[in-house]
């Protein structure tokens, strides 16, 4: 079965330091991949999306993420964290045969000042 | 910048009603989605419709479920005769293209309780 996992309910980080959200994937076929942010009381919002080539992805609000297919990882990372990057972030992947989204459980972040 | 927008925002209905949620997708996309998220749990696909059809739905999405794309610009869906387990926040997104390599933008949500 097609699944996603995020191994971290929470992750603390300090302003200004360097902040990695995990995510691994198990999926028949290849693998799209995506990170989503939900802000509170918020929707899903579009961060950034792995479909091919370059192995680091460069998405919005200065976060990037590296496709890693031995290890089939998909982390997220930001090399310097906002107090305003706090917020619940969600890894999901596709395959090529199937349109919908399969998500992990998600990832509380939290940046202290 | 365009968005996905959905009403209402939260819907108290009690058991064994039916509720109606709706969703405005981007304009220029054809492919709609519904997700939802029961509190503390994983997102979790429902649908997808394209042409005025389901062109995908999970075992989620049985009798109890219908969507419909009345007119131009809505897209909605019905849940006949609501559960308390149906309680959730669900979700409408949309893409412009079908197929994985697209992104699917999603609205708001809509928060709905079942007494």
């Amino acid at each position: 079965a097609q699944s996603v996992a995020q191994p971290e309910d929470q992750v603390n980080v300090a302003e200004g330091n360097p902040l990695t959200v995990k995510c691994t994937y198990s999926v028949s076929g290849n693998p799209y991949l995506f990170w989503y942010v939900q802000y509170p009381n918020r929707g899903l919002q579009f961060l950034l999306k792995y479909i091919t080539g370059d192995n680091l992805v460069k998405g919005s609000y200065g976060f990037e993420a590296e496709f890693n297919k031995s290890q089939t990882s998909f982390h997220l990372k930001k090399p310097s964290a906002l107090v305003s990057d706090s917020a619940l972030y969600f890894c999901a992947v596709r395959v090529d045969s199937n349109y919908q989204l399969i998500w992990g459980a998600g990832t509380k972040l939290i940046i202290k000042p | 910048e365009p968005e996905v927008t959905q009403t209402p925002s939260h819907q108290v209905t009690q058991m064994g009603q039916e509720v109606i949620l709706r969703c405005v997708p981007i304009s220029n996309h054809l492919y709609f989605y519904w997700y939802r998220q029961i509190l503390g749990q994983k997102v979790e696909f429902l649908v997808s419709f394209y042409n005025n059809e389901i062109s995908e739905k999970s075992e989620i999405f049985d009798d109890q479920f219908s969507v419909e794309r009345p007119d131009g610009s809505n897209f909605t869906l019905k849940i006949r005769s609501t559960k308390l387990e149906d309680s959730a926040m669900y979700f409408c997104a949309s893409s412009v293209v079908p197929g994985a390599v697209d992104t699917q933008y999603f609205g708001p949500g809509t928060r709905l309780t079942v007494l």
